[in-house]
């Protein structure tokens, strides 16, 4: 069974770095597409944007001056830097396989659990 | 405001039957782009419910099943259990943000 395990820092100063890392387990990373997905407390799902596991990306246009996503095959990890942060920024990360326009991967069809990211100084 | 729109709340009681809609655009859902649903219980991450406008996963009950037409999708659970209170959320990619994806705004069911 695909895991997928989120984890950073939990709390990032207004106009520094948001970094995060998603390991995958029981599987692996090859021939699929990742995705992060974020959810500000009490709202809805904002797709950020998804990395192919050779490395081609594509970001969402309102994030796509912060957003960078990066993958790792040797460490089957996916990482996500997001810079500039505001507390606009503050929400609930998700790692998900998938979400990408392409037949059989345009759904997320595993998630992490999620890990919460506040802006603050 | 969410590029696919889907009603705030949506409430029934066990046993009965409701749908959520999903409201799109010639650009996604009318553009030929399948929709998806997912489930986000309290607390907890998104799961998916329906995939490729109609198809379930293996473990998603019969109860729930999907639709698609022009530039819209819905949603239907029949047979409401007290388990399916949950905030459900649509999901699909738009031509005119050059194939981003994107998901309505979620729809809060509540069982009475």
């Amino acid at each position: 069974q695909v895991q997928l395990q989120e984890s950073g820092p939990g709390l990032v100063k207004p106009s520094e770095t948001l970094s995060l890392i998603c390991t995958v387990s029981g599987g692996s990373i090859s021939h699929y597409y990742w995705s992060w997905i974020r959810q500000p407390p009490g709202k809805g799902l904002e797709w950020i944007g998804y990395i192919y596991h050779r490395g081609s990306t594509k970001y969402n246009p309102s994030l796509k001056r912060q957003v960078t996503i990066s993958v790792d095959t040797s460490k089957n990890q996916i990482s996500l830097r997001l810079t500039s942060v505001t507390a606009a920024d503050t929400a609930v990360y998700y790692c998900v396989r998938g979400v990408a326009p392409y037949s059989g991967y345009d759904r997320g069809d595993y998630w992490g659990q999620g890990t919460l990211v506040t802006v603050s100084s | 405001q969410s590029v696919l729109t889907q009603p705030p709340s949506v409430s029934g009681a066990p046993g009965q039957r409701v749908t959520i809609s999903c409201t799109g655009s010639s650009s996604n859902i009318g553009a030929g782009y399948d929709v998806h649903w997912y489930q986000q219980l309290p607390g907890t991450a998104p799961k998916l419910l329906i995939y490729g406008n109609s198809n379930r996963p293996s473990g998603v009950p019969d109860r729930f099943s999907g639709s698609k037409s022009g530039t819209s999708a819905s949603l239907a659970i029949s047979g409401l259990q007290p388990e399916d209170e949950a905030d459900y959320y649509c999901q699909s990619y738009d031509s005119s943000l050059s194939g981003s994806g994107v998901f309505g705004g979620g729809t809060k069911l509540t069982v009475l």
